[in-house]
């Protein structure tokens, strides 16, 4: 797992609540990605941050917010969650000292958010 | 039309034989792939990467690139029940931003 942790890994709540995920990297990898994985769309960008403070836009980030205050810690919230944003969550990373440089990425264990 | 198209499966196949896994692209800009494998409630595992078109081996998984007619292949040779498993192919301009386009996913199913 490249040394990524996210948590929680599973989540169940109601609709119009805030929720946020982490993901935990102890490699001081530089980048870091935010995706969802749903049935008939795959893994789809939602975030990504290129350093501290430094991020930008996915393909799918509407309703999402994220944070990087610490090079270790990525954080993706959900302002108010909503019944599309049920999914599994995946943290990755890349690094140009990794095997496949900076385009490879490596990806965390997943969390499973339920949005009722 | 999605940019990248993947059988969704299930693929059935008896132990010890040899499996093709495909995706074709529209992208004719991407000129990294790269193939994962993912089990059941899992993260991706990273299994194979390559820039180039032509064939990588690594042990008894081979990736094949053809850009010309814009499709890839993941060979597995003498499959085993765990590689039951869904294989994602992934691509990526290189040097150019920092999304993967992923595809959807073929489902593999190694009965021994």
């Amino acid at each position: 797992d490249a040394g990524i942790t996210q948590s929680p890994r599973h989540k169940v709540t109601e609709t119009g609540t805030p929720v946020t995920l982490r993901c935990h990297q102890t490699e001081n990898h530089r980048y870091m990605y935010w995706y969802r994985q749903d049935p008939g769309h795959g893994l789809r960008l939602i975030h990504y941050s290129y350093g501290v403070k430094d991020t930008d836009k996915g393909e799918v980030s509407d309703g999402y917010s994220v944070s990087r205050s610490k090079t270790e810690d990525f954080l993706l919230t959900l302002e108010s969650a909503t019944s599309s944003q049920t999914s599994v969550y995946f943290c990755a990373i890349s690094e140009p000292g990794l095997a496949g440089g900076r385009d490879t990425q490596y990806f965390g264990p997943g969390t499973r958010l339920t949005v009722l | 039309q999605k940019e990248v198209e993947q059988d969704p499966g299930p693929l059935s196949v008896p132990e010890g034989a040899i499996v093709s896994l495909n995706c074709t692209y529209s992208n004719s800009a991407f000129q990294y792939f790269m193939w994962y494998r993912q089990y059941s409630r899992k993260g991706p595992e990273l299994l194979m990467y390559t820039y180039s078109s032509g064939n990588k081996e690594d042990g008894r998984f081979t990736a094949q690139v053809d850009k010309s007619s814009k499709y890839i292949s993941l060979f597995i040779r003498d499959s085993q029940p765990s590689d039951s498993a869904t294989y994602l192919c992934a691509m990526k301009v290189t040097n150019a931003g920092n999304m993967l386009t992923f595809g959807g996913g073929t489902r593999l199913m190694v009965k021994p």
